[in-house]
């Protein structure tokens, strides 16, 4: 079984300023983890993967994500927050061999501040 | 760019009405996914083609009907849908090697 928790519902930050959305994950063997995002009436949009190699991986839009292992987390970041980053954002996982379909997180909506 | 186009964009329907979804992608890709996505929530998976044949379908109800005529094109057909079924509902190919899903832009459903 895999599954995906993002803990919080909302993350209210001020633009400038550096963002952080959390996720955390489970699956049996290695994961492939992914951040989506989606704008108002808008389908998911791929931001970043990671497979394997560098714990730090880099997507689109300036945002990054770091692996962490040890605490099975794959939160996702961006140095300075725009007001355009405002989105719902998701968190994915599927795990290297077992099935193609991921398992997506509820999702955290993102609130960048003027 | 997905390279998944869904039309219509949006499309408002009674619960007598039959209305189909589209979906088309030109990358040779040979598998194609269904979501159905209520608002501020994560997409839920319906349908999955693979070689053009239904390989999984989650318990959907038999209002919802798939086709896949070719391995470029994907139909939703709907027929006396509820006003429960009034979502964002989106196609999804993969990536070439498979490990990635990338969407389409989605067709907001309303059923009135």
């Amino acid at each position: 079984a895999q599954s995906v928790a993002q803990p919080e519902d909302q993350v209210n930050v001020a633009e400038g300023n550096p963002l952080t959305v959390k996720c955390t994950y489970s699956v049996s063997g290695n994961p492939y983890l992914f951040w989506y995002v989606q704008y108002p009436n808008r389908g998911l949009q791929f931001l970043l993967k990671y497979i394997t190699g560098d714990n730090l991986v880099k997507g689109s839009y300036g945002f990054e994500a770091e692996f962490n292992k040890s605490q099975t987390s794959f939160h996702l970041k961006k140095p300075s927050a725009l007001v355009s980053d405002s989105a719902l954002y998701f968190c994915a996982v599927r795990s290297l061999g077992g099935s193609y379909i991921p398992t997506f997180g509820r999702g955290t909506s993102l609130i960048v501040h003027p | 760019d997905t390279e998944v186009t869904q039309t219509p964009k949006h499309l408002v329907m009674g619960m007598t009405n039959k209305k189909s979804l589209k979906c088309e992608q030109h990358m040779g890709h040979r598998a194609m996914y269904w979501y159905k996505q209520k608002a501020k929530k994560p997409p839920e998976l319906m349908f999955v083609y693979s070689y053009e044949k239904l390989s999984i379908n989650e318990s959907v109800p038999s209002r919802f009907s798939p086709e896949c005529p070719n391995s470029s094109l994907l139909n939703l057909h709907l027929h006396a849908l509820q006003p429960e079924d009034s979502a964002l509902y989106l196609c999804a190919r993969p990536s070439l090697g498979g490990d990635t899903q990338y969407f389409g832009p989605g067709t907001r459903l309303t059923v009135l």
